[in-house]
């Protein structure tokens, strides 16, 4: 089975801090990808990686940045915190070009920024 | 700009009263279209891809189907643990992203 795993399942901070979600994925995954959630907006995309220090930008990049220095490994930075931010994040990864594209989502984090 | 629109946003079923949920999408070069549930508080869970008009697929009381413009998610007899949120997304060809309609939350009363 595919496994996504998110650092932390609920997380409070405070406006201004800089913020670290990680995700781990077990299946060797080339692509992986970072996704806010909110009601009646539904999932958006925030940036993808299709290769290690490889990434780009997804339809809502601001306030955000990544990194992924290793395969399995990709984190989503908020560099000074918003309440705006405050949202459902998930994670999810999926095989390359040659295999399926289906992408396997973690159980997300719930960021509450006060 | 690629668009995918579920409906209804929510759906109120008795146990064993069968339905479909539908999504219609625009997308510039289909590759994939793809089916998820969502339980409350957790990550979307993988359901189907169809790739082709015409192509259905099915996993347990659930079967979905794919035209041009539109793909059903069919619930035959639901019982109360397929009360979720179903979310469906396409692909376009050439790339990584998918686009994701806002989901129908289903809710299977016994």
């Amino acid at each position: 089975d595919v496994k996504v795993t998110q650092s932390s399942r609920y997380l409070v901070k405070r406006t201004g801090e800089k913020v670290f979600l990680e995700c781990v994925q077990d299946m060797d995954h080339e692509n992986m990808f970072w996704y806010r959630q909110d009601p009646g907006l539904g999932l958006r995309l925030i940036y993808f990686s299709y290769d290690v220090k490889m990434k780009e930008k997804g339809d809502i990049p601001e306030g955000y940045s990544v990194s992924r220095e290793k395969k399995e490994r990709f984190s989503l930075i908020l560099e000074s915190a918003s309440t705006n931010q405050t949202s459902m994040y998930l994670c999810a990864s999926s095989a390359g070009p040659k295999l399926s594209y289906e992408q396997y989502f973690g159980p997300g984090t719930r960021l509450t920024v006060t | 700009e690629d668009q995918v629109t579920q409906s209804p946003e929510a759906l109120r079923l008795q146990e064993g009263e069968s339905s479909s949920l539908n999504c219609s999408y625009t997308v510039s070069g289909l590759r994939g279209l793809f089916w998820y549930r969502q339980d409350p508080g957790k990550g979307p869970e993988f359901l189907f891809t169809l790739y082709s008009a015409g192509e259905e697929k099915e996993k347990e009381r659930l079967k979905a189907t794919l035209t041009k413009k539109e793909s059903f998610l069919h619930i035959t007899a639901p019982k109360p643990e397929d009360s979720a949120t179903y979310l469906c997304a396409v692909q376009r060809s050439n790339d990584y992203k998918l686009s994701f309609g806002a989901g129908t939350t289903v809710t299977v009363r016994a």
